[in-house]
C-alpha cells in the first residue's frame, strides 16, 4: 500500500535535548512538507522540499531543521532552539509541487518537559 | 482579513441530517479547492478535491465552489456518526514566476449524535 509513515508515534523529550522525528512515503511524490498543529492555531508549514537536496524555510522554521538526501524521505529535527517545541507534528508530500492536493502521515505526537 | 476563514464550531446534528461546512476567502488567486477530515489525534485525509467553480459529487459529500463570491462549501448527505471529525478547507494558488502558495482553515469540528 502506498502512503506516508511518520515515526515515533509519540515521543517523549527532555527540555534541551535534539530530537528528529522520521517521514518516509512511496507515493513517489517529489515535494514532502512538514507541518506543526498545536490547539486552535490549525496547520502551521514549517519547511517544505520539491526535490532532494534543497528545501524551503516555512512560516515558523526557526528551531527546526531538515535534509532530503533521498526522495522517499524527509526527516525533521527539533532543536534545543525552538522554544515551544511540544505539539502534534505532520509530515505530508504532493505531486510535483505546492500548488496540488496533499497527502499526510498519522503524525507524531512530541512531549517536552 | 484572513485570507482564509472557517469557523471553528462545534458544530452538532443528529444522525441523518445534511451537514453544510464552508469556508471563504478573501485571495482571488486561489484555483484549486481541497476538504480534509482529521479524526481526534490523527493526520488529516483528503476527502475532495476541484480545481474549478461548481459541484463535485463523491457518495455522500459534494464539494462546491463559489469563486465570485469566493466562498466554498462541503456538504454531507446522511451524516454517520463515523463523519465526527473535524473538516479542514484549504486552497492554493499559482502566481506568474512560479510561486506558489497553499492555506489551510483551521477548520470546523463536527459531531454527528446517534
Amino acid at each position: 500500500d502506498g502512503g506516508i509513515t511518520q515515526s515515533p508515534k509519540y515521543l517523549f523529550r527532555k527540555e534541551g535535548q535534539n530530537v528528529t522525528l522520521s517521514c518516509e512515503q512511496n507515493l513517489n511524490h517529489d515535494a514532502m512538507y512538514w507541518y506543526r498543529q498545536d490547539p486552535g492555531q490549525g496547520l502551521r508549514l514549517i519547511y517544505y522540499s520539491q526535490i532532494v537536496n534543497d528545501f524551503q524555510k516555512g512560516d515558523i522554521a526557526e528551531g527546526y531543521s531538515v535534509s532530503r538526501e533521498k526522495k522517499e524521505s524527509f526527516p525533521l529535527t527539533v532543536t534545543s532552539a525552538q522554544k515551544n517545541p511540544t505539539a502534534f507534528y505532520l509530515c505530508a508530500s504532493s505531486y510535483q509541487t505546492m500548488f496540488r492536493e496533499q497527502y499526510f502521515g498519522p503524525g507524531t505526537r512530541l512531549t517536552v518537559t | 482579513q484572513k485570507e482564509v476563514e472557517q469557523d471553528p464550531g462545534p458544530l452538532s446534528v443528529p444522525e441523518g441530517a445534511i451537514v453544510s461546512l464552508n469556508c471563504t476567502y478573501s485571495n482571488s488567486a486561489f484555483q484549486y479547492f481541497m476538504w480534509y477530515r482529521q479524526y481526534s489525534r490523527k493526520g488529516p485525509e483528503l476527502l475532495m478535491y476541484t480545481y474549478s467553480s461548481g459541484n463535485k459529487e463523491d457518495g455522500r459529500f459534494t464539494a462546491q465552489v463559489d469563486k465570485s463570491s469566493k466562498y466554498i462549501s462541503l456538504f454531507i448527505r446522511d451524516s454517520q456518526p463515523s463523519d465526527s471529525a473535524t473538516y479542514l478547507c484549504a486552497m492554493s494558488a499559482r502566481y506568474q514566476g512560479g510561486s506558489e502558495k497553499l492555506v489551510f482553515g483551521k477548520g470546523t469540528k463536527l459531531t454527528v449524535n446517534p
